[in-house]
């Protein structure tokens, strides 16, 4: 069965210094992963997915199958980036089966 | 993008009541929906997986009676708390698969989440 871990519950930063928010996984096969950001009262927004490449807002995040991680990073966090931040594995493929959910790191931007 | 309108937002009810939750796709159609229950400041816990034209499948531990998941069309998707607790107090979050393959960024569309309280 495949599991995802945020080793870190509570992350704490200031403004304009670097971020690093951690994910492992555990899946035998291909994964497919994802970041979703939680902000207060509203609903879970895809932030990234592996497969697009693509920086968001300023984050980027890399798959290193060799060590299993996919971790989030943002050169020069941001107040308006304190949020939930939960990493997702897709076990499923391009058949999109159920998520498998990251503990969540509730990351605090200090001005 | 996807849209995924879930409602009511917030309740409240009585001990022994049923609520009822509804999930719709505003303009796709969703064959699957997930549904997970969140503790707070907590991740989400996968209850069941809904499928039009099919039985839901529940996750290891989720009692089918007490939670109703009923996919009723294409567009809509419900889950039915039967006679409620308080220990079912809970924020209840629905979401639909992507649609598409392809490499571009996009996901998993969530539902904005039902604030369930039993008293």
């Amino acid at each position: 069965a495949q599991r995802v871990t945020q080793p870190e519950k509570l992350l704490s930063v200031f403004k304009g210094a670097p971020v690093e928010l951690k994910c492992n996984y555990s899946y035998s096969g291909s994964p497919e992963l994802f970041w979703y950001v939680q902000y207060s009262r509203q609903r879970l927004q895809l932030l990234l997915r592996h497969i697009s490449r693509e920086s968001i807002k300023g984050f980027t995040a890399d798959l290193n199958k060799g060590e299993t991680s996919f971790h989030l990073k943002k050169p020069f966090a941001q107040e308006e980036d304190s949020a939930m931040y939960y990493c997702a594995l897709n076990a499923g493929g391009t058949s999109y089966g159920k998520l498998t959910f990251g503990q969540g790191t509730i990351l605090t931007v200090h001005p | 993008g996807a849209v995924v309108s879930q409602h009511p937002s917030r309740v409240i009810c009585k001990s022994g009541t049923s609520v009822k939750i509804e999930c719709r796709s505003l303009d796709f159609q969703a064959t699957t929906m997930f549904w997970y229950r969140q503790f707070p400041k907590q991740s989400l816990m996968l209850m069941a997986t809904s499928n039009e034209g099919s039985k839901a499948t529940y996750e290891q531990g989720v009692e089918k009676d007490k939670f109703l998941i009923n996919h009723a069309s294409l567009t809509l998707s419900t889950l039915t708390v039967t006679s409620a607790h308080p220990e079912d107090s809970s924020f209840y979050i629905c979401s639909a698969p992507p649609l598409l393959g392809g490499k571009g960024n996009y996901g998993y569309t969530f539902g904005s989440g039902t604030r369930l309280t039993v008293v």
